[in-house]
């Protein structure tokens, strides 16, 4: 069973700044399988990323993905307010921890 | 409107069942895999079962295996989650998801708002 590590688990930032989480697979997985998904406070998930590098529908452009093999990476580049929230990654029936993006 | 709507959440004994429902419309049911995610309180997302496209294949989370059941009718757009032999451990929001394609391995685009299982005595 592949396991999906997630890190920071925290990640202090301010609005404007950039933003870079990590999701780590225990063996090599499909990127055509790998999500990103954003939670907040209250709400359903909602995908971001599908097949590691594309961005679902209505999804703003600074949200983007990127990896193969065991190491992916979602990256926000410049915070708007309401990014702020959870975010997992997801390899077929599997989800990693989450990682909590914070205001600084 | 693409739309998924949950019910069948509650207050139920351990030892107890429950049957979730959701209500899918605004797309062609029979072409895509379905989902039950979990949320324990203050925890993060836990796939629980999910199931393909036609029905003829289903997987499940160890932990509900043997005692879950996830179902879904195309005539009726339903996706089912029967819960048997609850625990403490069941309780949580329970959401279903619509994956993006027939098998149920890649992403989850459309998400309901959830329904509550509560597992106390």
């Amino acid at each position: 069973e592949i396991v999906l590590t997630q890190s920071p688990g925290t990640l202090s930032l301010s609005p404007g700044e950039r933003a870079t989480l990590s999701c780590r697979a225990s063996q090599p997985v499909i990127s055509a399988y790998l999500g990103w998904y954003q939670q907040r406070p209250g709400q359903a998930p909602r995908l971001l990323i599908y097949g590691a590098s594309s961005r679902a529908a209505g999804i703003p452009d600074r949200f983007s993905g990127g990896g193969s093999g065991t190491d992916f990476t979602l990256t926000i580049s410049r915070l708007e307010p309401e990014d702020f929230a959870v975010y997992y990654c997801q390899q077929d029936g599997t989800f990693g921890q989450g990682t909590k993006v914070e205001i600084k | 409107e693409v739309q998924l709507v949950e019910s069948g959440g509650g207050l139920v004994q351990p030892g107890g069942s429950l049957t979730l429902s959701c209500a899918a419309s605004g797309f062609t049911f029979s072409s895509y895999a379905m989902r039950w995610v979990r949320q324990a309180p203050g925890k993060g997302l836990e796939c629980v079962a999910g199931i393909s496209a036609s029905g003829g294949t289903t997987d499940y989370t160890d932990s509900v295996e043997g005692r879950f059941t996830i179902s879904r009718d195309t005539s009726k757009t339903t996706l089912y989650l029967q819960m048997n032999s609850l625990r403490a451990e069941d309780t949580a929001v329970y959401y279903c998801a619509k994956h993006i394609s027939f098998f149920a391995v890649d992403g989850m685009d459309v998400w309901g708002q959830g329904t509550t299982v509560t597992v106390s005595s």
